[in-house]
């Protein structure tokens, strides 16, 4: 079955960076198009980054464009998020979500369990 | 960006009533809807995509519809798993949006 579990989260003070994980399994990893997607604690979902599944592109919110980066290895069916220059407001659930086509229908069908990512002075 | 909203923020239902609720798009979104289910502690789960497409192993009391702005999730005779926030999304126009939750409650 489809799984993803995300790890690398953490308290971090404002400005500096962390690097999450996801661990991917359950299917073809480098068919697929993953997604970033966060949730402040006790508030809704937020996109914030795509990477198709090849990695030739990503896409971004505007909220984190220019601060975090998404990438991927497919030799290790594993996908990024290198955050830097941390915020108070990134403090946040952070899930990486499975698209269902290459290069991002847009939508989510399988979610990893998230990780909370707590930025703090 | 386009901006969802859902009504109502609550839905205090009885398990075996029906359910509905709204989904609004700022602008029309060729029908670019997915529906998703979230309990407490858990992650999102996929319900509806393409507005009307029953996602993997989604029971049939789950049905969406709609069309341009409006949307809507119904869920025939509520279960008690059934209890949990709901959420819509746009997925016709990056960056890619949610609407704010209707929770449905007991």
């Amino acid at each position: 079955q489809v799984q993803l579990v995300e790890s690398g989260g953490g308290v971090v003070q404002p400005g500096e960076s962390l690097r999450l994980s996801c661990a991917a399994s359950g299917f073809a990893f480098s068919d697929y198009a993953i997604h970033w997607v966060r949730q402040a604690p006790g508030k809704g979902l937020e996109w914030l980054a795509i990477i198709w599944s090849d990695g030739s592109n990503q896409f971004y919110a505007d909220s984190v464009k220019g601060r975090f980066t998404i990438s991927r290895d497919n030799s290790k069916n594993t996908l990024y998020l290198q955050m830097n220059s941390l915020r108070v407001e990134d403090t946040a659930l952070y899930y990486c979500a499975k698209d269902p086509h290459y290069t991002g229908y847009g939508y989510f069908d399988y979610w990893g369990q998230g990780i909370l990512v707590t930025v703090s002075s | 960006e386009i901006v969802m909203t859902q009504s109502p923020a609550t839905l205090s239902v009885s398990p075996g009533e029906r359910a509905t609720f709204s989904c609004r798009a700022s602008e029309s979104i060729n029908g670019k809807l997915a529906w998703y289910q979230q309990k407490p502690g858990q992650a999102p789960r996929l319900l509806i995509y393409g507005t009307s497409m029953r996602a993997t192993s989604i029971p049939v009391r789950f049905s969406g519809g709609g069309s341009r702005t409006e949307f809507t999730l119904t869920i025939t005779t509520l279960q008690s798993e059934d209890f949990a926030v709901y959420y819509c999304e746009q997925y016709h126009k990056w960056p890619w949006t949610f609407g704010p939750g209707t929770k449905v409650e007991i």
